[in-house]
């Protein structure tokens, strides 16, 4: 059973960079036609896609996101990342990593992982 | 403001019918055979209910269909339980720059 785990720091200061990493175990992140992808959910709200990527590497990011978001994958450790640059009191939310194919159903998700923007 | 438009909330008696509508463009709901359909339950992760508009995952109940008809999705609950209350999201594939679109989310209340 494929299984995804977030992890990363829970409290950002404003300004300053988040990063997570999702660690896929179960399968093999180099899976032939699945994408990896970062959504967030701010508390109360509706689901937001930042970004996603394929194991070669090439990336799709959401226009809202792109000048601050980065996102890489390292097959070796079965692992991909999250980077966003500038954050503020509006990036504090849920956020959750999940795979999806070229379609874009979200199959796999990962349970999510809180991140607070504060001082 | 959400790219495709759900109703904020729908209500039904356990073992009635309920239908969540999703609205998009041609862009996306209009242009693609690619609709999915989302479960979340407070505190939860979403779980994927509907893929490709109209197929189940395996484990899913039949319970749950979906439909599309031009720039509009559909899910379908039929016969309601207390255990279908929860958050219900559409999603897209996009020719737009973003890869995929969601809905703001339907409340499901089981009266």
């Amino acid at each position: 059973q494929l299984q995804l785990q977030e992890s990363g720091p829970g409290l950002v200061k404003p300004s300053e960079t988040l990063s997570l990493t999702c660690t896929v175990s179960g399968g093999s992140i180099s899976s032939s036609g699945y994408y990896w992808g970062w959504i967030r959910q701010p508390p109360g709200k509706g689901l937001e896609w930042i970004g996603s990527i394929y194991s070669s590497g090439n990336t799709y990011y959401n226009p809202s996101f792109k000048s601050r978001v980065t996102i890489t994958v390292d097959t070796s450790k079965n692992q991909f990342s999250l980077k966003l640059s500038s954050v503020t009191a509006a990036d504090t939310t849920v956020y959750y990593c999940a795979r999806h194919p070229d379609s874009g159903s979200l199959d796999y998700w990962g349970r999510g992982t809180l991140v607070t923007v504060s001082s | 403001q959400s790219a495709l438009t759900q109703p904020a909330s729908v209500s039904g008696s356990p073992g009635q019918s309920i239908t969540i509508s999703c609205t998009g463009t041609s862009s996306d709901v209009g242009g693609y055979n690619y609709v999915s359909w989302y479960q979340q339950h407070p505190g939860k992760a979403p779980k994927l209910m509907i893929y490709d508009v109209s197929n189940r995952p395996s484990g899913v109940s039949n319970r749950f269909s979906g439909s599309k008809s031009g720039n509009t999705a559909s899910l379908t609950i039929s016969g309601l339980q207390a255990e279908d209350e929860a958050d219900y999201y559409c999603s897209s594939y996009t020719s737009s720059n973003t890869l995929v679109v969601f809905g703001g989310g339907t409340k499901l209340t089981v009266l």
